[in-house]
């Protein structure tokens, strides 16, 4: 399967850890892209990497959440101390320049935090 | 700022009819605009993308239409099956920004 994956697939966490998540894009895009989804809502942008330069944050990103892509490959997103309300599901989505930025989502990370 | 609409949050609709769903946005109007179908617990997938000088674009059953004076999107399915319920999405990719979906229900 070449298709972008996320790693895990869930994760309940307890208020105030850390949590890691890992995407992996589809091999030859070079752009990568971090949303966040609540129940009923649709994906809300949270961070872009083209290759391995973060060009976009939201605002509504708190700092907490930081995100890497280290050799323009994979890509990880911590949240640390969590709370109650970053439970949602974590899409990770990948595109490649040149194709009106079509993007190809995985399948997500579901957090709970308790 | 950018902002989209999309009107319906849930749509019902007989076997072998005709859905449309609607999208608005309400500031500039974009080169492109983009559809996505979502099954639950799942990540969104692309389906068409339409450009601001294309009124209509069409693929298989699906036909999108992008009318900038009116600053709206259309997605009709054609001859729906049960096998199309889902949540369908539009999105402003330039913006990184998506409507909130309207879930179809496609009865036998």
């Amino acid at each position: 399967d070449t298709g972008v994956s996320q790693d895990p697939r869930h994760k309940i966490t307890k208020r105030g850890q850390n949590v890691t998540f890992r995407c992996d894009p589809i091999s030859e895009h070079n752009r990568l892209y971090w949303y966040r989804q609540t129940l009923g809502q649709g994906p809300e942008f949270l961070t872009y990497f083209q290759n391995e330069a973060q060009l976009e944050k939201s605002r509504l990103l708190s700092d907490r959440f930081s995100a890497e892509r280290p050799k323009g490959s994979f890509s990880t997103l911590e949240i640390q101390r969590t709370e109650q309300g970053d439970s949602a599901m974590y899409l990770c989505a990948s595109s490649s320049t040149g194709v009106k930025d079509t993007q190809y989502f995985g399948p997500g990370t579901r957090l709970t935090v308790l | 700022s950018q902002k989209i609409e999309q009107n319906s949050e849930a749509l019902n609709i007989q076997e072998g009819k005709t859905a449309t769903l609607t999208c608005n946005y309400t500031n500039y109007s974009p080169a492109y605009l983009q559809w996505y179908r979502q099954d639950p617990g799942r990540g969104p997938v692309f389906l068409l993308l339409i450009r601001e000088n294309e009124k209509e674009k069409r693929k298989e059953r699906l036909k999108v239409t992008f009318d900038t004076t009116l600053k709206q999107s259309l997605f009709h399915i054609t001859a729906s099956q049960p096998a199309d319920s889902a949540t369908y999405l539009c999105a402003l990719v330039n913006d990184m920004r998506f409507g909130a979906g309207t879930r179809l229900t496609v009865k036998p």
